[in-house]
């Protein structure tokens, strides 16, 4: 089966620095990659997605994600968060239209 | 960004009754709704996909006697949980779909089975 990893369970910073979190891909098949995010109390929102194409990837809140087909991965940064940025964020991976999340990541900015 | 709506946002019941969750797309027609799972500080684990007019698609290890799912219009969907107990304790998040991998999720749904 398809699946996404991610290796940081728990990210702490200070505003203004910069954000990277990972996220790999297992190898074959289709890729449809995603990165969600769940601010505290709402329901997941779709930060940015890549399918094909330019693999630098831009989406909304200022976050940006590469894909490095040599490394299997689809990492989320953001140059400078903010303490909004403050949330779970979510790789996922799209196959046969279901997503496959990974095991997502928080993120807490102190001000 | 479309609107799902989940109700109710928080349910606790008995253990051996049932729990009915809906799902709504408030905006859009959904051809295809989704279910998952959540465990605290886990992942959100894909439970079954449901298509208008049809039978869910439920995922290995799901029981589908256990967890009814109900597609029956293009704005609808109910998840319920039979017989709860409280290993079905969980937060319940149901997403709505358009073409193209689109997919738009709920508020989701703590159910506590005590």
């Amino acid at each position: 089966a398809q699946s996404v990893s991610q290796h940081n369970h728990h990210v702490i910073l200070s505003e203004a620095a910069s954000l990277e979190l990972g996220c790999n891909y297992s190898y074959g098949g289709t890729v449809n990659l995603f990165w969600y995010v769940q601010y505290p109390g709402q329901h997941l929102q779709l930060l940015l997605k890549y399918f094909s194409g330019d693999p630098l990837v831009k989406g909304i809140k200022g976050f940006e994600a590469e894909f490095i087909k040599s490394k299997f991965s689809f990492n989320l940064r953001k140059p400078s968060v903010q303490w909004s940025d403050t949330a779970e964020y979510f790789c996922a991976r799209g196959d046969d239209y279901k997503l496959s999340f990974g095991a997502g990541t928080t993120v807490t900015v102190r001000a | 960004g479309a609107v799902v709506s989940q109700h109710p946002s928080r349910v606790i019941c008995k253990s051996g009754t049932s729990v009915k969750i809906e799902c709504r797309s408030l905006d859009f027609q959904a051809t295809t709704m989704f279910w998952y799972r959540q465990f605290p500080k886990q992942s959100l684990m894909l439970m079954a996909t449901s298509n208008e007019g049809s039978k869910a698609t439920y995922e290995q290890g799901v029981e589908k006697d256990k967890f009814l799912i109900n597609h029956a219009s293009l704005t609808l969907s109910t998840l319920t949980v039979t017989s709860a107990h409280p290993e079905d304790s969980s937060f319940y998040i149901c997403s709505a779909g358009k073409p193209g991998y689109e997919q738009y999720f709920g508020p989701g749904t703590r159910l506590t089975v005590t």
